[in-house]
């Protein structure tokens, strides 16, 4: 099956850039979709197909996909960004199509 | 606006049964395939199942399968998760989820609240 491989932590300054990656084998032939979570709330899709924005996610999301990583990057962070934020992605040859990475908690610092 | 509603949590022995429920509002649900996800305490999101419009397919996670059972009553706008023989790992909340399709790719744009399910003795 398709692993997805997150980093379990970053951490980055207010007014900063954070970058989360999401690992897997030739990842950048597929669609990648990015999920953030606060604490006690349900996750939230903040990123599909690899850098569409959802309505109501601010442009500061941005989201890129090439060769072995999907990277989700938020610009200028604020204390609110801080989550945890989950990679997702639709393996079409498979009987379990979705597929998480292991989820990545965004400290701001 | 779109809703989901979830219920059907509570404690359970191990090895007992439950059924969850999720009620759709806020779009046209039998246009859509629907997804439980759960999420141990502390851990993170592990997709369970998924049932297209019709409830013509069905996928399960190794996890659950031959143990959970997903339906759906569109007359209801009603999402189901069957559970049996529960084990104390299949502790988590469980959300239901809308799915959304762009170019070949699937994602879930909607998500309920959760409810917990709790298996212990």
């Amino acid at each position: 099956s398709y692993v997805l491989t997150q980093p379990p932590s970053v951490s980055v300054a207010p007014g900063k850039t954070a970058r989360i990656t999401c690992g897997g084998n030739n990842i950048g032939s597929k669609s990648v979709h990015w999920y953030r979570q606060k604490p006690g709330q349900a996750p939230v899709l903040v990123i599909y197909y690899d850098s569409d924005r959802p309505s109501g996610i601010p442009e500061r999301f941005s989201g890129s996909n090439s060769g072995n990583t999907a990277t989700l990057t938020i610009s200028r962070v604020e204390a609110g960004d801080e989550a945890d934020y989950y990679c997702q992605l639709w393996n079409s040859s498979s009987d379990h199509p979705v597929v998480f990475g292991g989820g990545t908690k965004l400290t701001v610092l | 606006e779109v809703h989901l509603v979830e219920s059907g949590g509570v404690v359970v022995q191990p090895g007992g049964s439950l059924r969850l429920s999720c009620a759709a509002s806020g779009f046209t649900f039998d246009d859509y395939t629907m997804h439980w996800v759960r999420q141990a305490p502390g851990q993170g999101l592990e997709w369970v199942s998924l049932v297209t419009w019709d409830g013509g397919s069905t996928y399960y996670a190794d996890s659950v399968k031959g143990r959970f059972t997903i339906s759906r009553d569109n007359s209801k706008n009603s999402l189901y998760l069957q559970m049996s023989s529960l084990r104390t790992e299949d502790t988590a909340f469980y959300y239901c989820a809308k799915a959304a399709y762009y170019s070949s790719t699937w994602f879930l744009d909607y998500w309920g609240q959760g409810t917990l399910v709790t298996v212990s003795s």
